[in-house]
């Protein structure tokens, strides 16, 4: 089974600070996601990564960086967290579909 | 540009119904198609794709290229099928998604 797993599942942060989320999959999986989730705006992808040291921007980078040192591990950066990025982080990766983890419940104060 | 639209935030029906989640599609070339789901306090899972053309816990949908449509259906609503849908596309040869908004579904008792 496809393990996907998320460094923490709730967050509190601070305006200013930098913020480090971090995704690790098992699978080998070149593919690598980060979304962001909240009611009634459904999913929207912020970055993706199809290799190590590749990035590409999704729908919504803005505020975002990510880094990927290892196949295995997929880190979403806020430079400096602000309050409108209070949301759910969901990190996936994919094969032929993408599996996703648990997700990490983020507020910033 | 490629979008999903579920027209419905929310939809309520009694158990044993038959319930329909409309998903809308806009892409010039063949997508993919593919529903999600996300159950209270678990993380997201695929439920189908279209190109499988399989049956999930009594869900079918299928793919009508001419309405551009991908309806998710059951014929009997089950207490346990609550829970949150998302209708997500990926273009050809694309390993990105594009998720629709999603719909809620309650089954009611």
């Amino acid at each position: 089974d496809v393990k996907v797993t998320q460094s923490s599942r709730y967050l509190v942060k601070r305006t200013g600070e930098k913020v480090f989320l971090e995704c690790v999959q098992d699978m080998d999986h070149e593919n690598m996601f980060w979304y962001r989730q909240d009611p009634g705006l459904g999913l929207r992808l912020i970055y993706f990564s199809y290799d190590v040291k590749m990035k590409e921007k999704g729908d919504i980078p803005e505020g975002y960086s990510v880094s990927r040192e290892k196949k295995e591990r997929f880190s979403l950066i806020l430079e400096s967290a602000s309050t409108n990025q209070t949301s759910m982080y969901l990190c996936a990766s994919s094969y032929d579909r993408q599996y996703f983890g648990p997700g990490t419940r983020l507020t910033v104060t | 540009a490629q979008r999903v639209t579920q027209p419905e935030k929310l939809l309520s029906v009694f158990k044993g119904a038959p319930v329909e989640l409309k998903c809308n599609y806009s892409y010039s070339g063949s997508p993919e198609l593919f529903w999600y789901v996300q159950y209270s306090r678990q993380r997201l899972q695929l439920l189908l794709r279209h190109i499988s053309r399989e049956s999930i816990k009594g869900f079918t949908a299928d793919l009508n290229k001419g309405e551009t449509s991908f309806h998710l259906k059951k014929p009997f609503a089950q207490e346990e099928d609550s829970a949150m849908y998302y209708c997500a596309l990926a273009g050809a040869g694309s390993y990105q998604l594009t998720f629709g908004k999603g719909t809620k579904l309650s089954v009611i008792p």
